[in-house]
């Protein structure tokens, strides 16, 4: 069974810098997908950036970049130029190829920014 | 285009009695899951539905069940409701393979007293 680690359960930030949230997964599969999804306080789920295991290049959405390390099973977000409006929980979620929506989460980093 | 609608909002409910959620998925998806989210647990997955057919289930008891119409829309049912139960439901759709996005609804917070 897969697994999803996320080793920090807080995480704070101070507006305007650079903050890395760190996620680590555990599969047998060579063909998957990584995701970073935020919760704020609303409890909507929204897609942060997304990543294809066959491709070797790091995605990037704006101020959000990922760092995927497929050997050692690393996927971790950074924020450039934090907001307040980044202020929220954070998820790494795993997705095998061919399993259709099924997501596997990890626990969630809270993410708060200070002024 | 309008998002997906997850109804009711709240519900409070007796432990021993049964509830139904509801999912709108966005127009053109086919693909329903459900997730349920506790303090605890976290974020687990209950069950996809594609095309009206159950296409994949995860680890919770047969009390936990689900449908979904030929418009896609979705129902999940709980039976004998316990109180490790109380949960935010969370339902995500997406067009159904396994590279497409998944847009999550807002959730029903179900609190069983």
């Amino acid at each position: 069974a897969q697994t999803v680690t996320q080793s920090q359960p807080e995480m704070s930030v101070q507006e305007a810098e650079t903050v890395t949230l760190s996620c680590t997964y555990d599969t047998s599969e060579s063909d998957y997908y990584l995701f970073w999804y935020k919760q704020p306080p609303s409890r909507q789920m929204i897609l942060v950036i997304r990543q294809e295991a066959y491709k070797q290049q790091n995605a990037t959405e704006n101020r959000f970049s990922v760092n995927f390390q497929k050997a050692a099973k690393s996927f971790s977000l950074k924020i450039s130029d934090s907001q307040l409006g980044d202020a929220a929980m954070y998820f790494c979620a795993y997705r095998r190829n061919n399993a259709g929506n099924m997501l596997t989460f990890g626990g969630g980093t809270r993410l708060m920014v200070k002024p | 285009k309008a998002g997906v609608t997850q109804t009711p909002r709240y519900l409070i409910k007796t432990r021993g009695q049964q509830v139904t959620l509801s999912c709108s998925p966005i127009s053109g998806h086919r693909s329903v899951s459900w997730y349920q989210q506790t303090p605890g647990q976290g974020l687990q997955f209950l069950f996809e539905y594609f095309s009206e057919t159950q296409r994949n289930k995860g680890n919770f008891p047969g009390r936990f069940s689900g449908r979904q119409f030929s418009n896609s829309r979705s129902e999940m049912n709980v039976s004998t409701l316990e109180l490790g139960d109380s949960a935010l439901y969370l339902c995500a759709s997406s067009l159904g393979g396994s590279w497409t996005e998944a847009f999550f609804g807002q959730g029903t917070r179900l609190t069983v007293v």
